[in-house]
């Protein structure tokens, strides 16, 4: 059973839009949430995480809206640049575990100039 | 700052083949993890360690060994590997499991 899950799979904004990718997931014990950006040919890096008592958290251009009611996310990216054309895989950590991240399947981003 | 290596970047193996992939880094972290990354399936744990000599099971062990042979190094086995089988397999590191993992280039696979 997947624990995350992420829409849209491929997403492809013009230059300056805001692209919006969604997260939801199934254990209301999840309590640590990053996003990681995956470009061609490398290993996931950390882009930004909240945890679930905020509801938003920012970092440049990179917001996370947080809903904990609905155990939803989502990462807005404004200004999008072709440098962010990547992959982003949402993550969840269960409380009390630890070690294992839950990862969704991965989004897709598309920048056009 | 820190890096992963992992070595082969490219590993070719036949059918029934018994191949290893090393992973190696120089963070001074005490946890290690090993993922599977399969084409639209996300990054699935097949093995961690927090520890030298320490080996937990992650969802997708069957088929795989592991071995921490010393702080520093983590080691996956594919004990039979799979005609056509095709994965990028990629190594993590964090000083502790509540952590942020810091992730290897990966090690690209091919069975023929």
């Amino acid at each position: 059973q997947q624990q995350v899950r992420q829409s849209p799979q491929s997403l492809t904004v013009w230059e300056g839009e805001t692209a919006i990718l969604n997260c939801s997931y199934e254990d209301s014990t999840f309590n640590y949430f990053p996003w990681y950006q995956q470009f061609p040919g490398e290993g996931p890096a950390l882009l930004i995480s909240i945890r679930s008592v905020s509801d938003k958290k920012e970092d440049g251009r990179f917001t996370i809206f947080f809903n904990k009611r609905e155990k939803k996310l989502s990462l807005h990216i404004t200004d999008s640049q072709p440098g962010d054309s990547a992959t982003y895989f949402c993550a969840a950590r269960q409380q009390g575990t630890g070690s294992k991240l839950s990862f969704g399947k991965g989004a897709k981003l598309t920048v056009s100039p | 700052g820190g890096i992963i290596t992992q070595t082969p970047k490219f590993l070719i193996g036949q059918e029934g083949q018994k191949l290893t992939l090393k992973c190696q880094q120089n963070f001074n972290h005490d946890t290690m993890y090993w993922y599977r990354q399969d084409s639209g399936k996300g990054l699935r744990l097949i093995y961690y360690s927090i520890t030298e000599n320490d080996l937990q099971k992650g969802d997708l062990s069957e088929g795989y060994d592991a071995s921490r042979e010393k702080k520093s190094s983590f080691s996956l086995t594919v004990t039979s590997a799979q005609k056509n089988e095709m994965a990028v397999f990629l190594c993590a590191s964090s000083m502790g499991g509540q952590d942020t993992q810091y992730f290897g280039p990966g090690t690209r696979l091919l069975v023929l």
